[in-house]
């Protein structure tokens, strides 16, 4: 079956550092994936989204690496601010324009 | 743009009632979704349009929910009887249907409590 992964324990980081979370997933062939931010009562909000013929795209203070033979993207958050504190949601097709998300990591960044 | 529009943000109600939730899209976009979201589950999609007829209904629990898609401006979920189970977080939103991006749109939500 398909299958979407992310850590499902809260990430804790020291302000400053640099947050790193994972999303494996299985019997999926995705073109391109996409992360997005939630915050508590809010709807989630797209950040970035990378296609299957890349290995990593920027924005900012985020990266998004992409790694099509290990199934997995990893997303970075450098130099993390208490504000960056949200959970943050992977996402992906199976065809179509039907996009299924991932659980979910929330992440907690500390002064 | 005032971005997508949902009501009722909030709704309690007693199992057996009728809950009809409701969705403005954005404004030019093609493709219209709802999802719920649950602790358990997290955001399962229910059902999605494009150009205001349904596409995947996959997702729907039950013959108890039903969507409609009337219009390009507007979109309803319902069900009907409520029971405590159907308690999550509704969430819509909307995509240009563009399937080279995909990227959605997503409304701050309807918090339903079925008592």
């Amino acid at each position: 079956s398909q299958k979407i992964e992310q850590n499902s324990e809260a990430l804790n980081i020291q302000e400053g550092k640099t947050a790193t979370l994972t999303c494996n997933y299985t019997n999926y062939s995705p073109a391109y994936l996409q992360w997005y931010r939630q915050d508590p009562g809010r709807g989630p909000v797209f950040l970035l989204l990378i296609r299957e013929n890349e290995k990593e795209k920027r924005k900012e203070r985020l990266k998004v690496t992409f790694d099509t033979t290990l199934k997995q993207s990893l997303f970075h958050i450098t130099a993390s601010q208490p504000a960056d504190s949200a959970t943050y949601l992977c996402a992906l097709t199976g065809g179509g324009n039907k996009l299924t998300f991932g659980t979910g990591t929330q992440l907690k960044v500390e002064l | 743009d005032a971005g997508v529009i949902q009501s009722p943000r909030h709704e309690v109600t007693e199992m057996g009632q009728e809950v009809t939730l409701r969705c403005k899209p954005i404004s030019g976009h093609n493709s219209l979704f709802w999802y719920r979201q649950t602790m358990m589950r997290g955001l399962e999609l229910l059902i999605y349009f494009n150009n205001n007829v349904p596409i995947d209904d996959s997702g729907m629990p039950e013959d108890r929910f039903s969507a409609k898609m009337p219009n390009a401006s507007f979109s309803t979920l319902k069900i009907q009887p409520s029971e405590p189970r159907d308690s999550a977080v509704y969430f819509c939103a909307s995509s240009l249907g563009d399937r080279d991006t995909g990227e959605l749109f997503f409304g701050e939500g309807s918090r339903l409590t079925v008592l």
